[in-house]
């Protein structure tokens, strides 16, 4: 069975820090993996998609690749009370595309 | 641009009724995804259809599940009859071409069975 694997949390940050949201995989034939951001009783909504070992940025958030270790990350940078949500890791390739449980963040005013 | 579109938003069945989900994807995006979401868990894909064709079913209950998409736009899914464990979120999705592109989520459908 081929899985995607996240912290479910809480993740307890305060307002201003970085939040590090972490997610691994287990299909190495994986090779697109996205983040999806989740508030409570509304239907995920995609932050950032990553192909390629590395870092790829967009404003506040920073994903992490690294294939080699099937490990994805997610930084959100000056973290706001409004990131508190629950973050979805996916992953696309081999075989279906996968869901994480989710990592919930609770960002502390 | 449109959003993926559902309806409805809310819908109570009792238990061994039937009932009838409707999605329309993103405007040219060939690859439609039914997931089922139950509370703090993360989505599980049904099916995912590439324009009117199947492209896996293997999590569909077939027993009682059931979705189309005749015209390669619009789709149905079908529960009948329900159980309470099928009590949940059914979120629709499309993307452009298949799964390595990113996916675009409807606003879902919250069923409860009693």
């Amino acid at each position: 069975q081929k899985e995607v694997e996240q912290n479910s949390g809480p993740l307890s940050v305060p307002e201003g820090a970085i939040a590090s949201l972490n997610c691994t995989y287990s299909d190495r034939g994986s090779q697109s993996f996205f983040w999806y951001r989740q508030y409570s009783g509304k239907s995920p909504e995609l932050i950032m998609s990553i192909y390629s070992n590395g870092d790829k940025e967009d404003g506040r958030f920073t994903a992490q690749l690294n294939k080699a270790s099937q490990y994805v990350s997610l930084l959100i940078r000056d973290s706001q009370p409004s990131d508190s949500a629950t973050y979805l890791c996916g992953s696309s390739g081999t075989y279906k595309y996968i869901f994480g449980t989710g990592t919930r963040l609770k960002v502390l005013a | 641009e449109a959003g993926v579109a559902q309806s409805p938003r809310y819908k109570i069945i009792e238990k061994r009724q039937s009932v009838a989900f409707w999605c329309n994807p993103i405007s040219g995006h060939a690859t439609l995804y039914w997931y089922q979401q139950i509370l703090g868990q993360g989505p599980k894909l049904l099916i995912q259809f590439q324009n009117n064709g199947v492209v896996d079913d293997s999590q569909l209950p077939k027993d009682r599940f059931s979705a189309e998409r005749l015209k390669g736009v619009d789709s149905t899914l079908k529960i009948q009859p329900a159980k309470l464990e099928d009590s949940a979120v059914y979120l629709c999705a499309s993307s452009l071409n298949g799964g390595g592109y990113e996916q675009y989520f409807g606003p879902g459908t919250r069923l409860t069975v009693t």
